[in-house]
């Protein structure tokens, strides 16, 4: 049963620290979801890549965060440098575009930021 | 750009009642209508999703319902058990493969 894998699973971090979260989609999906949930705004989409493209990265704040596709098997996002705000939990998801009809979720990981 | 609405924030039901989750969207582009149910400390798992070409869709259990001129759409849950107990996201896209837009959830609890 393939799925989205995401590490860290869990990750504190004193405020000013890099975070790097990384993701890796399911074999051939090519599209990768960057999101971002907390209770108080919910699941907002930060990021997405497909074939390895960024095509919308809107929703990320630029000057601290950045998301960038190595290669097709491994997703990154970069908090440089943290702060207490950005604790949440960070979702990364993977699709195929034109065949499967759902986006596939990793199991997220927690960032408190201290 | 697309915004998605979604009511009520809670809903608490009695076992073996029906819970309805509705949800409205702005962009009238918007075409594919998925829901996601997220366990408490799990990942969004899609439930059943519905494209504008059909008004209702259901699986076993669950139903959802589309209306494409009032820009709404709505999640049926019947005969509902405590394992239905968690938080519902409705949420639009263009196509199934763009970008989704999600809901702010609904929590929906399950009294035994």
């Amino acid at each position: 049963d393939a799925r989205v894998t995401q590490t860290p699973r869990d990750k504190v971090t004193e405020m000013g620290q890099e975070v790097t979260m990384r993701c890796q989609p399911i074999l051939g999906h090519n599209t990768v979801f960057w999101y971002r949930q907390t209770m108080m705004q919910g699941l907002e989409l930060l990021a997405y890549f497909r074939n390895r493209a960024p095509l919308d990265d809107s929703g990320m704040p630029k000057d601290r965060f950045s998301a960038e596709m190595p290669d097709a098997t491994l997703a990154t996002l970069k908090i440089q440098p943290s702060e207490p705000r950005d604790s949440a939990v960070y979702f990364c998801a993977s699709g195929m575009d034109g065949y499967t009809d759902t986006q596939y979720f990793g199991p997220g990981t927690r960032l408190t930021v201290l | 750009g697309e915004n998605v609405e979604q009511h009520p924030s809670t809903l608490s039901v009695q076992e073996g009642d029906s819970a309805v989750i509705k949800c409205t969207y702005s962009d009238s582009a918007s075409n594919y209508f998925p829901w996601y149910k997220q366990e408490l400390g799990k990942r969004p798992q899609l439930i059943i999703d519905i494209r504008s070409n059909v008004g209702e869709k259901k699986d076993q259990r669950i139903a959802v319902t589309l209306n494409k001129t009032a820009k709404h759409f709505s999640l049926h849950i019947t005969e509902t058990q405590p394992e239905d107990s968690a938080v519902y996201f409705c949420a639009a896209s263009v196509t199934s493969y763009d970008k989704v837009i999600f809901g702010p959830g609904t929590s929906l609890s399950v009294i035994p």
